[in-house]
This record gives C-alpha cells, structure tokens and sequence, in this order.
C-alpha cells in the first residue's frame, strides 16, 4: 500500500461544479497534512493547511479524519483557473514529507 | 514572505558532464532545505533532505557519489548532478523550511535535459 494515495482523475467539471477530492495515508502516525496546488511544468504551492477541525479559505474547505486516515479537498464554486493538479501532502515528524501522485483537475466553461 | 529561487531553471547538457543546480531563500533562513525529482505527470520524490553545514540524508535507492548535496550556508544549498545520463533528464525541484515550521516553500524548479 503506498503511504500517500490519490485518485488521479482527471476530474473535467464545469464553471461553478462542487468537485471534492480524497486522500489517504498509511502512516498513523503522521502529524501534519496539506494540499498543494501544481500547474502544469510549475512547481507545487501550498494552498492549505488541513487540521482536524476542518478550514475553510474562501470556496476551498480541507477535512482530516484521522480515525480513518483521510484527508479531503472541497473546491466550490470550481473557477476555470482551478485546473491544476492537487497534491496531497502528509508530514511525520522532522519534516518527513510524503506526496501524493496528484489529482488532477480540468474544469470547463 | 518566503521566496525560494533556483537556478538554471532550464539546463541542457552533454551525457557524462556534471551540473550544479543551487537553490536559494532569499528572505529567511532555511536550516533545512530538500531536493526533489518529478518526472512527467508523476508526484514529487524526495530525493534528500540537506542540513546547513552537515552531510545530507538520501533517501533509499539515491546514490549519493550520483547527486552531490551541499548545504555550505543558511541561504543556499546546491545539487550536483555527476556524469550525467539521459535518464536524469527530470525536473528538479528544492524547498526550504523556515524554523520551527512545517510549511515548505518551493523553488521554481530546474528542467535538466541530458543528450
């Protein structure tokens, strides 16, 4: 089982679509979750923390379930310039990361 | 703000030469900073993790005499790629950590192109 696993779509929603992404880890252990944001030929930028009370940053809303180890991406509203791939990104402790492959995403007007 | 540059961001070169990359934090200082490759519409792999004025530490499977890390300040750490063959040919990217935080802040990455 990979430690980091995503779907990697593609997902093609249009303008304005709710689309929701998933990510499990393997590592119980682990201690610090994020979703970062690639586009194509660019490195990843951070677009969030996740934390187990759940965030919310303007139409993206991030949820860790630890008991089931699982992260999600909630994208509302989804905007033509939401098309990128989605990494997802678990951290253990001393800076330990684990990519996900990536989830990709295509949203359409 | 926390700005991390490479550089090249685009090299091309002959099969058994050598290419250094250096990454840089231009605005804070990065006791820790990582190197990665990412091959076409794959994830990321760590490839080291490098420790200002300490010797880096590979993950399995990286051949360390193959991708030379130094780390020779809180600002700059450098990948040298050895002998250099077609299948390096991927896109490498560095990140720094700021103290005492978990986020890691990119570089823009580097395209190495092997002939």
């Amino acid at each position: 089982r990979k430690e980091v696993e995503q779907d990697p779509g593609p997902f093609n929603v249009p303008e304005g679509a709710t689309v929701a992404f998933n990510c499990t880890y393997s590592n119980s252990a682990s201690q610090s979750f994020f979703w970062y944001r690639q586009d194509c030929r660019k490195e990843p930028k951070l677009l969030m923390s996740v934390y187990s009370s759940g965030n919310e940053d303007g139409r993206f809303t991030a949820q860790l379930n630890r008991a089931s180890q699982y992260i999600s991406l909630l994208i509302r509203d989804s905007k033509l310039s939401d098309s990128a791939t989605y990494l997802c990104v678990v951290e253990g402790g001393g800076f330990k990361t684990i990519f996900g492959a990536g989830t990709r995403l295509f949203v359409k007007a | 703000g926390a700005v991390v540059s490479q550089h090249p961001s685009r090299v091309i070169c002959k099969s058994g030469t050598s290419v250094k990359i250096e990454c840089r934090s231009l605005d804070f200082q990065a006791t820790t900073m990582f190197w990665y490759r990412q091959f076409p519409k794959k994830s990321l792999m760590l490839m080291a993790t490098s420790n200002e004025g300490s010797k880096a530490t590979y993950e399995q499977g990286v051949e360390k005499d193959k991708f030379l890390i130094n780390h020779a300040s809180l600002t700059l750490s450098t990948l040298t790629v050895t002998s250099a063959h077609p299948e390096d040919s991927s896109f490498y990217i560095c990140s720094a950590g700021k103290q005492g935080y978990q986020t890691q802040y990119f570089g823009p990455g580097t395209r190495l192109l092997v002939l």
